[in-house]
């Protein structure tokens, strides 16, 4: 079955600095890869995802980068801010969002020190 | 729009007692997910529901754990009887292309 794999487990950044936290999987058929940024004692929330379709998506300050061949993606987030701070996980699905499980990798510790 | 919803948000519970979760999905969505979170970890998948079809149980402790979602809407998960490690969080979510979680149940076992 599907296996993600994310680094690094902890990251810690200036504020204003760039981060990026990067996730591999294993099946060739994932075509689905969604961010989930959870607070502490919250919810996972989505904060941004792509198909296999594009090779790169942004929304303001995030984006993410999916290289198909290499079986990898990437999040990055700029001009970081302390409440960018969060546990974030990144996830694969095959068959789109609805109709595949995500399978999600160990999650990400983000903090940005003022 | 009201956002997944769940309850309990907190049970703590002795072990060998029984204990059930319930979720409401966003209105709309037909799929429905149940996800155990453990601390430090991802979420896991429980049971996928696609209306009132459980479409994949293949990670479900069966010995323990039941699911239903009756008319294809709410769903309830429990536990009976409950083990130290079932100890987490309990996350619903349901989609209608991306998931959305609900808050969670932090279930505590002692």
């Amino acid at each position: 079955g599907e296996n993600v794999e994310q680094h690094p487990s902890t990251l810690s950044v200036q504020e204003g600095d760039s981060a990026v936290i990067k996730c591999t999987y294993s099946d060739s058929a994932s075509n689905y890869f969604p961010w989930y940024k959870q607070e502490l004692g919250k919810r996972p929330q989505l904060i941004i995802d792509i198909r296999s379709n594009v090779g790169e998506k942004k929304d303001q300050r995030i984006a993410v980068t999916l290289n198909k061949t290499a079986k990898h993606f990437s999040l990055h987030i700029t001009e970081t801010q302390p409440e960018d701070s969060a546990v974030y996980f990144c996830a694969a699905s095959k068959y789109g969002g609805s109709q595949g499980n995500l399978i999600f990798g160990k999650g990400t510790k983000l903090s940005v020190k003022p | 729009e009201a956002g997944v919803v769940q309850s309990p948000r907190y049970k703590i519970i002795e072990k060998k007692q029984p204990v059930a979760f319930w979720c409401n999905p966003i209105s709309g969505h037909n799929t429905l997910y149940w996800y155990r979170q453990n601390l430090g970890q991802g979420p896991e998948l429980l049971i996928r529901y696609e209306n009132e079809e459980a479409v994949d149980d293949s990670q479900l402790p069966k010995d323990r754990f039941s699911a239903e979602r009756l008319k294809g809407v709410d769903s309830t998960l429990k536990i009976q009887p409950a083990e130290l490690g079932d100890s987490a969080v309990y996350l619903c979510a349901s989609s209608s292309g991306e998931q959305y979680f609900g808050p969670g149940t932090r279930l505590t076992v002692t």
